[in-house]
Formats: structure tokens, sequence, C-alpha cells
């Protein structure tokens, strides 16, 4: 099957500094990834939709100037919490679409701490 | 308004059989997915139904009724390491994926 990496698998920042997380496809190609959050024992939110050589699209509630993705490659996806908070503390993890059924493969996630 | 309701939590034996039920009311419908999350780890992909009836891929089966807009996830001879999260998905009229809150299974020896 697709194999999706991310990095950093962990990271712990302090607070108003910037993070930067990579979304990798490893052996194909990914015009279309997402990049999702989950709260501990909640399910996955979706953050943004990441298309190559576009703008991302954000769902409602996201802040695209916080939260900003760039594809600039049809297997690379960087999503960075700019300026980051507490609250920003959170299980982060990519995906991309591919396959007849457009079914996706997450990556491992990252799971970032702000302290 | 969307919404895919799932049981939170459910228990079962070794060896035993479950079945998680989900039931989705969306804009529109292009197919119903499960995934699998062991806690920490990200979601690995079950299967995916877009027609009616059964799919059964080893010890997992999934079923799913359009009309009731009802799906089932069934696991035979569960095994201690199938406990985790299991997660309902709809792909609605604009592809995107819905999620369900996901059904904590505990297996019990």
């Amino acid at each position: 099957g697709a194999v999706v990496s991310q990095h950093p698998s962990w990271v712990i920042c302090k607070s108003g500094t910037s993070v930067k997380i990579e979304c990798r496809s490893l052996d194909f190609q990914a015009t279309t990834m997402f990049w999702y959050r989950q709260f501990p024992k909640q399910s996955l939110m979706l953050m943004a939709t990441s298309n190559e050589g576009s703008k991302a699209t954000y769902e409602q509630g996201v802040e695209k100037d916080k939260f900003l993705i760039n594809h600039a490659s049809l297997t690379l996806s960087t999503l960075t919490v700019t300026s980051a908070h507490p609250e920003d503390s959170s299980f982060y993890i990519c995906s991309a679409r591919v396959g007849e059924w457009n079914e996706q493969f997450f990556g491992p996630g990252t799971r970032l701490t702000v302290l | 308004g969307q919404n895919i309701d799932q049981p939170t939590e459910m228990t079962a034996t070794e060896g035993a059989i479950v079945q998680i039920n989900c039931t989705y009311q969306t804009s529109g419908f292009n197919g119903l997915f499960w995934y699998q999350q062991h806690a920490g780890e990200a979601p690995t992909f079950l299967s995916y139904n877009v027609l009616d009836g059964l799919e059964e891929k080893g010890r997992f089966s999934s079923f799913l009724s359009r009309s009731k807009g009802y799906s089932y996830l069934l696991l035979k001879e569960l095994q201690m390491k199938d406990s985790a999260s299991y997660l309902c998905a709809v792909k609605d009229s604009n592809y995107q994926l819905i999620w369900g809150a996901g059904t904590k299974l505990i297996i019990k020896p």
C-alpha cells in the first residue's frame, strides 16, 4: 500500500515559537494531501486540504495565517504552526488521497507539545 | 447538518465476535470507510463500501445499507491486538470525508 511519512514524530517547543511538520508520500505522487488535528479522546478534525501548486483550502474556524500549509511538490506538504501556544498542543496527522477509491493513507502523526 | 453516530465504547471477549454500528446522515454519499486507530497512532484503512451488501476481508467484514444510512463493522475471532478505536467515515457529495467520533473497543481475556 501507499506509504506516507511525517517528520518529526514528536516535538516540544516553547510558547511563541514556530514549528514545521513535513508530510511526504514515499512511493507515489499525491496531488492532494490533508491535514488533521486530533485532541485526546476526540475524533479527527480536518484542518485543511493541501493541493499541489495552489493555495490550501482551510476548514471553517482554522486560521490560515496561523497554520501555514505549503504543497510545493507532488510528494511533500508542510504544515507550519506559527507562534504556537499551549492550546495548539495536539496530534497532527497528514494523509494523502490515492487510488481509484480515493482512499486516504495516513502518516504516523506528529505529537506537538507547546510549553 | 451532517452527522455520523457510533457507540462510544464497546467491550468484548477474546475469541468472540463484535459488531460496531455506524449510522450516517450526510449531504450525498460517495462511499463509507472504516479505519482502525490504536492509541497514539494514526488511523489505518480497514474497508470501503460504496454498494449495499457485505464486504469480507479476513476476520473483518463491513456491511452497508444506503437506504437505511447504516453500516457495521464485524470483527471475528477477536484478538487482544484488536483493542483500538474504530472510525467510521463517509464521503459526501463534495468527496469530503465526514468522520464519526470513533468507537473504543476493549478486548478482555
